[in-house]
């Protein structure tokens, strides 16, 4: 079956670094999302990896290893705008979304 | 302007009195989806199109209907809703390597 675990909220503080993990089990593999979202509003593009190894946009940086089923989302410098859901997404044919991890920041 | 454009944003209706909520995309994709979003449970999909008469059931395609008649368009249609549709409904397109939303639309079923 298709499994998406990302934890539900974390808690960090203005300034800092976190780091939000993703692990998956899907039947095909052909990329992995970071989306955020605010409250209410649609999901925003943050990062796409295909290929294993870290890829830095920035203050965010994603990484990737296929053979772990595991991802994670880097966010470092952290800003109260940063208080948002962080949606994890694994492509196959289709595109399926874990449950998103709620990020507080604390000033 | 790159967009999906998803309308209404807001909509409150009756149970069992048939809707349509409509999804274009001026990007040429070929790749559509609906997803439907719930507290705690995430983004759910409803359906997707990978192509112009392409669809396929998602994880939650009960009560829902689409078509894909024209690359641009991919409509959401309730037949008959129930008070187990309400909920915050988005649509996506995309490539390979990107998914673009649209602004969401908030569906209320009496």
């Amino acid at each position: 079956g298709q499994n998406i675990d990302q934890p539900t909220e974390m808690t960090a503080t203005e300034g800092a670094i976190v780091q939000i993990n993703c692990t998956y089990q899907t039947s095909g593999f052909n990329g992995l999302f970071w989306y955020q979202q605010h409250a209410g509003e649609a999901p925003t593009f943050l990062s796409y990896n295909v290929l294993d190894g870290l890829e830095e946009k920035g203050r965010f940086s994603s990484f990737l290893s296929r053979s772990k089923g595991y991802s994670y989302l880097l966010l470092k410098e952290l800003q109260m705008k940063d208080s948002a859901s962080y949606l994890c997404a694994v492509r196959d044919d289709k595109i399926i979304f874990g449950k998103g991890t709620r990020l507080h920041i604390l000033p | 302007e790159a967009q999906v454009t998803q309308n209404p944003r807001y909509l409150i209706t009756v149970t069992g009195k048939k809707l349509t909520v409509t999804c274009s995309q001026n990007m040429n994709h070929e790749y559509m989806s609906w997803y439907r979003q719930d507290p705690g449970l995430g983004l759910r999909q409803i359906y997707y199109s990978m192509n112009v008469e392409v669809t396929d059931k998602g994880d939650v395609p009960e009560g829902y209907k689409v078509s894909r008649k024209e690359k641009r368009n991919f409509p959401l249609i309730l037949e008959s809703p129930s008070p187990n549709q309400t909920s915050l409904y988005f649509c996506a397109s995309g490539k390979f390597e990107k998914l673009f939303f649209g602004s969401g639309t908030q569906l209320s079923v009496l």
